[in-house]
């Protein structure tokens, strides 16, 4: 277990449907991050948090969304879903921003694997 | 942004060497390297940091080339644990604080 929560493990859904993905960081961690990984796109970077506040931005679609509550858990609202939109998505945390010390070694969960009919 | 990864798959034999690559355009303030099993989550392997150092795990070591905006993850007599799909992650000056992460190398160890 490496503190890093993701639920659900597994969903299946139609297109055009919406979905919440939930993460709660390590304890500590204040920093949130969202992946997506797909079989040959590796691990796409989509948006960061820190301590409630979105602090960057990658690769992440319009009909994406997501936000950090003050107790740190994170969602990431998929809607208007399509079939291309079926990946693995990865929530990591780290302690803090980025700072070369360490301070941002991430720690993945265990990932939501969507699937998308 | 994201870095490119060399070779894609590598297939080896217990206890032989291997060397996997990753390189950006951007001038880079660290490396990170994360390998990532069959199913499970990426995990945490080492982070380089700018100053050309090298780290090591177990008998997997790297290298960060500062100037070259490279790095390199050597896996020396390698084991059946090897396996798996190692990932670099880079932070550049300029990304915003984002982790930007390559397509991963495929390293496959056999009997």
């Amino acid at each position: 277990d490496s503190g890093v929560t993701q639920t659900p493990k597994h969903l299946i859904t139609a297109t055009g449907q919406r979905v919440t993905l939930r993460c709660s960081p390590r304890s500590g961690d204040l920093s949130v991050y969202w992946y997506q990984q797909s079989l040959d796109q590796g691990l796409q970077f989509l948006i960061q948090y820190y301590n409630g506040e979105e602090r960057a931005k990658g690769n992440i679609l319009e009909r994406f969304s997501a936000q950090q509550f003050p107790d740190l858990h994170s969602e990431l609202n998929l809607s208007s879903l399509e079939l291309g939109d079926s990946a693995l998505y990865f929530c990591a945390s780290s302690p803090r921003l980025a700072g070369g010390s360490g301070a941002n070694v991430l720690t993945f969960g265990a990932g939501s694997r969507l699937t998308v009919l | 942004q994201q870095p490119v990864q060399s070779p894609q798959a590598v297939i080896l034999r217990e206890g032989e060497d291997a060397v996997i690559n990753c390189s950006s355009s951007k001038a880079l303030y660290s490396v990170h390297w994360y390998r990532q099993k069959h199913g499970e989550a990426p995990v945490f392997l080492m982070i380089l940091l700018k100053g050309g150092e090298q780290k090591g795990h177990d008998k997997i070591s790297a290298s960060f080339n500062e100037k070259k905006q490279q790095s390199s993850l050597y896996l020396t007599a390698s084991q059946l644990s090897y396996s798996g799909t190692y990932f670099c992650g880079t932070e550049s000056y300029y990304g915003n604080n984002r982790l930007a992460f390559g397509k991963g190398n495929q390293v496959v160890v056999i009997p």
